[in-house]
């Protein structure tokens, strides 16, 4: 069964930083490329950056490029989200989620979601 | 930039047929996946590539591609399929792109 855990949401203040991991199992990991999604309050979903069942390959939304950082670790099945110069605006939930393929691309879908983790930028 | 536009909301009455488009530019040359999102819960995939159903989706769920607009099909709907239904699409430019979500009301 695939599982993702997502962890290392909270409260933080404007222009501080947060780190996301979500630990993988039921699946083998390095073959898959994952993403962080996320949903504001209110509101619909945003996806946020991906990456490469390798980790050689990144992808970002406009809205946090420069700011966040994807990255894994294919030996502990475990993701990540560097998450720096947070702002109100990225107040939501971070769901962490495998892709159907290895690559993002054209033929890529979103086929497990893990519980979400909220982060929440407020001074 | 790419983006896909859906209807705001859908109502359907029990038993019958429910609707969602999504179009976008060239939409027709990309794969469409749907996602439906109940609340406190996390979204679920329901077609992926324009018209196929992962496992554990009951069938009453289809997709079709016709032109720039694609279309989630819900047959013989159920009060339990109430929830809010996303479609996505990859773009070379701006990568994962979501339309801006249906809510469907089963009335």
């Amino acid at each position: 069964e695939v599982q993702l855990v997502a962890s290392g949401g909270g409260l933080v203040k404007p222009g501080g930083y947060l780190r996301l991991s979500c630990a993988a199992s039921g699946f083998t990991f390095s073959s898959y490329a994952m993403s962080w999604v996320r949903q504001a309050p209110g509101k619909g979903l945003k996806w946020v950056s991906g990456i490469s069942g390798s980790g050689g390959t990144t992808y970002y939304a406009d809205s946090v490029k420069g700011r966040f950082t994807i990255s894994r670790d294919n030996s502990k099945n475990t993701l990540f989200l560097q998450m720096n110069s947070l702002r109100a605006e990225d107040t939501a939930v971070y769901y962490c989620v495998k892709v159907g393929t290895i690559q993002l691309g054209e033929l890529s879908f979103f086929d497990y979601w893990g519980q979400g983790t909220l982060v929440t930028v407020s001074s | 930039s790419f983006e896909l536009t859906q209807p705001p909301s859908v109502s359907v009455s029990p038993g019958q047929t429910a609707s969602i488009t999504c179009s976008g530019d060239i939409l027709g040359s990309k794969y469409a996946s749907w996602y439906r999102l109940k609340p406190r819960q996390s979204p679920v995939l329901v077609i992926y590539q324009d018209t196929k159903r992962p496992s554990g989706i009951p069938e009453r769920f289809s997709g079709s591609i016709s032109g720039n607009t694609a279309t989630l099909t819900i047959s013989g709907t159920q009060a339990m399929d109430e929830a809010d239904y996303y479609c996505q699409a990859w773009d070379s430019s701006t990568a994962v792109v979501f339309g801006g979500g249906t809510k469907v009301t089963v009335l």
